[in-house]
């Protein structure tokens, strides 16, 4: 029962350097969600996407970029990697039918320095 | 405005008590959901329980119960009998808007529980 799986769970990166968050979800929920987390702080929404090929700007989407090619993988770009974006990144799904009751299901956290 | 505050940045709390922390949130819709997730040590998120705007009776799950009070805007979730395992932080989280516009979540910025054994 795997749920939504991230990788990796750990990366450092140096300032200017690119890379992606894998996120995959296996119970074919329509939304997908990218969160942030700084230290001692609530989650911060990056990105969210409603389906395969449509994706939006949540409040803090500067320096990323996401993609929605399948209903399951919902990837995340660091394009230019910046120490402001050292935190832990969460990748979340949840059910369509959701209008009342159901949660947003979460992955395990991408724990992510830039140095 | 900060649409959810959580004004409780940590508590302790003795074994086997009840605790309350609070939730309070701010929005125009008449249509919104509140949720709370624990996120211990480990960094996972889990929910805990969900609340809707029109749901006439406070949320239960287990030893989980939301005192609801709408006129207020404030959503305080209770941990009765409190466990070791109850350390963690709690985030309060709501959803505006209608189905199409995604679903999302704003977040508290936490609470930190500590049990006393």
């Amino acid at each position: 029962n795997a749920g939504v799986t991230q990788t990796p769970k750990f990366r450092i990166l140096k300032i200017g350097q690119s890379m992606t968050l894998q996120c995959t979800q296996d119970m074919n929920h329509n939304y997908m969600y990218w969160y942030r987390q700084d230290p001692g702080m609530g989650l911060k929404l990056i990105y969210y996407s409603v389906g395969a090929g449509i994706t939006d700007k949540g409040e803090v989407p500067n320096g990323y970029n996401v993609s929605r090619s399948t209903t399951e993988d919902f990837p995340l770009r660091l394009e230019l990697a910046a120490p402001s974006q050292t935190s832990v990144y969460f990748c979340a799904s949840s059910d369509v039918r959701a209008y009342s009751n159901q949660p947003q299901h979460f992955g395990d956290g991408t724990r992510l320095s830039i140095l | 405005a900060q649409k959810i505050t959580q004004t409780q940045p940590g508590m302790f709390v003795q074994e086997k008590e009840a605790v309350t922390l609070d939730c309070t949130y701010d929005t125009s819709d008449q249509s919104y959901g509140l949720f709370w997730y624990k996120q211990p040590s480990s960094g996972e998120m889990i929910f805990l329980i969900y609340q809707g705007s029109y749901d006439e009776q406070n949320a239960t799950e287990g030893r989980y119960s939301l005192n609801f009070q709408k006129a207020r805007k404030s959503a305080n979730l209770v941990i009765s009998a409190s466990q070791l395992g109850d350390s963690a932080m709690y985030f309060c989280a709501m959803r505006e808007g209608p189905r199409a516009a995604g679903n999302k979540l704003t977040f508290g910025g936490g609470t930190r529980v500590l049990v006393k054994p």
